[in-house]
């Protein structure tokens, strides 16, 4: 079945600074990637996701890219702030079964 | 965010006791999912239900029981054999041809 590693585990920055998550995935059919923002004891917010067939989304100060030769997809923030401090999960998805999650990274905002 | 419904927020269990958690979508979903969340983890996928009266193991589903007798609810029982169920309990669901998932608020279990 799909894996999903993602790294870094936990990322500290200054406020104002980017932050880039980095996940790779293992199934070439997979062709959905979400990622997830959740803070402690809530529900994961999809941010942004991205499909197969398109190489680089933006929304606002978030990108996600997706290099699919390589099937490594990247999540960056831009300009950041101490509301973005969260776990931050990539995900996978092949069309069948269920997304597959990564491992989270814990992103830490200093003011 | 309304759209799914998970209850309790918090449930205690017993030793030996089956719980069973609830999840109830108003979505008009066609697949729910169950995911398990343990501190500092990712989620991890326990049962999962594409059309009703049916559902898949999925890579954590022993000591898990499931039901999806109607479109708008999958529960979820944590039977006794699960020796190790603390963790925090996502429901999910999903339309029709759509790749978003549409998480519930979530059910943390712990064992008293």
């Amino acid at each position: 079945g799909e894996n999903v590693e993602q790294h870094p585990s936990t990322l500290s920055v200054q406020e104002g600074d980017s932050a880039v998550i980095k996940c790779t995935y293992s199934d070439s059919a997979s062709n959905y990637f979400p990622w997830y923002k959740q803070e402690l004891g809530k529900r994961p917010q999809l941010i942004i996701d991205i499909r197969s067939n398109v190489g680089e989304k933006k929304d606002q100060r978030i990108a996600v890219t997706l290099n699919k030769t390589a099937k490594h997809f990247s999540l960056h923030i831009t300009e950041t702030q101490p509301e973005d401090s969260a776990v931050y999960f990539c995900a996978a998805y092949t069309g069948r079964r269920a997304l597959t999650f990564g491992s989270g990274t814990r992103l830490q905002v200093q003011p | 965010d309304g759209g799914i419904t998970q209850s309790p927020k918090y449930l205690f269990r017993k030793e030996g006791q089956n719980v069973t958690l609830s999840c109830e979508q108003n979505l008009n979903h066609d697949a729910m999912y169950w995911y398990r969340q343990d501190p500092g983890q990712g989620l991890r996928l326990i049962y999962y239900s594409q059309i009703v009266n049916d559902f898949q193991k999925g890579d954590i589903a022993e000591g898990y029981s499931v039901s999806r007798e109607k479109k708008e609810s999958f529960p979820l029982t944590v039977t006794s054999a699960q020796k190790n169920p603390t963790a925090f309990y996502l429901c999910a669901s999903r339309g029709q041809g759509a790749e978003k998932l549409f998480f519930g608020s979530g059910t943390q279990l712990s064992v008293l």
